[in-house]
């Protein structure tokens, strides 16, 4: 099983600021099988980004994601009020599908 | 528009059994691959099942191996999780989501597991 592991834990930034969100694999993700998410407080996930860098339909070019192998990140340029969340990465390159533990995104 | 509807989740007692629902609208069901996904409360994200667009192909998270059942029924649009042997610690959210990198996703059913 591909363990994800997500950092920071949470990150504190104001409205404007670039918010950058780490998520390494303890081991190669085929393909680059991995997808980014955002979760608001009592919603589903939503897809942001899949195949490590294609924005997913309706996802605003503000959201990028990068990354090959084991190591990835998602930027954020600049941080909206709906942007302050949850993020998630998920590996579905091999079963079973994994999840990073999340990372919050908090307004300093 | 895509939809995704779950339901069937509520109280049930451990060892005991439910079985979800996914009802789908806006696409057509049987050419897209399926998940559930599930949240334990206050918790991230754990991906549980998988089923191709036929049903040929099935995968399952190791802590539901044995106990869960995933299936689809093409001609109602519908998907389904029929789980067993039920524990506390699958007290969750129970998400359906379209696609192997789960572009859709429904608002969840709540699954709770108490004497």
């Amino acid at each position: 099983e591909i363990v994800l592991t997500q950092s920071p834990g949470t990150l504190s930034l104001s409205p404007g600021e670039r918010a950058t969100l780490s998520c390494r694999a303890s081991q190669s993700v085929t393909s680059n099988y991995l997808a980014w998410y955002r979760q608001k407080p009592g919603q589903a996930p939503r897809l942001l980004i899949y195949g490590a860098s294609s924005r997913a339909t309706g996802i605003p070019d503000r959201f990028s994601g990068s990354g090959s192998g084991t190591d990835f990140t998602l930027t954020i340029s600049r941080l909206e009020p709906e942007d302050f969340a949850v993020y998630y990465c998920q590996q579905y390159g091999s079963s079973p599908w994994t999840f990073g533990q999340g990372t919050e995104v908090e307004i300093k | 528009e895509v939809q995704l509807v779950e339901s069937g989740g509520g109280l049930v007692q451990p060892g005991g059994s439910l079985r979800l629902s996914c009802a789908a609208s806006g696409f057509t069901f049987s050419l897209y691959e399926m998940n559930w996904v599930r949240q334990a409360p206050g918790k991230g994200l754990e991906w549980i099942s998988y089923i191709s667009g036929s049903d040929n192909t099935i995968y399952y998270a190791d802590s539901v191996k044995g106990r869960f059942t995933i299936s689809r029924d093409n001609a109602k649009n519908s998907l389904y999780l029929q789980m067993n042997s039920l524990r506390a610690e699958d007290t969750a959210v129970y998400y359906c989501a379209r696609k192997r990198i789960q572009d859709y996703w429904g608002q969840g059913t709540l699954v709770t597991v108490s004497s």
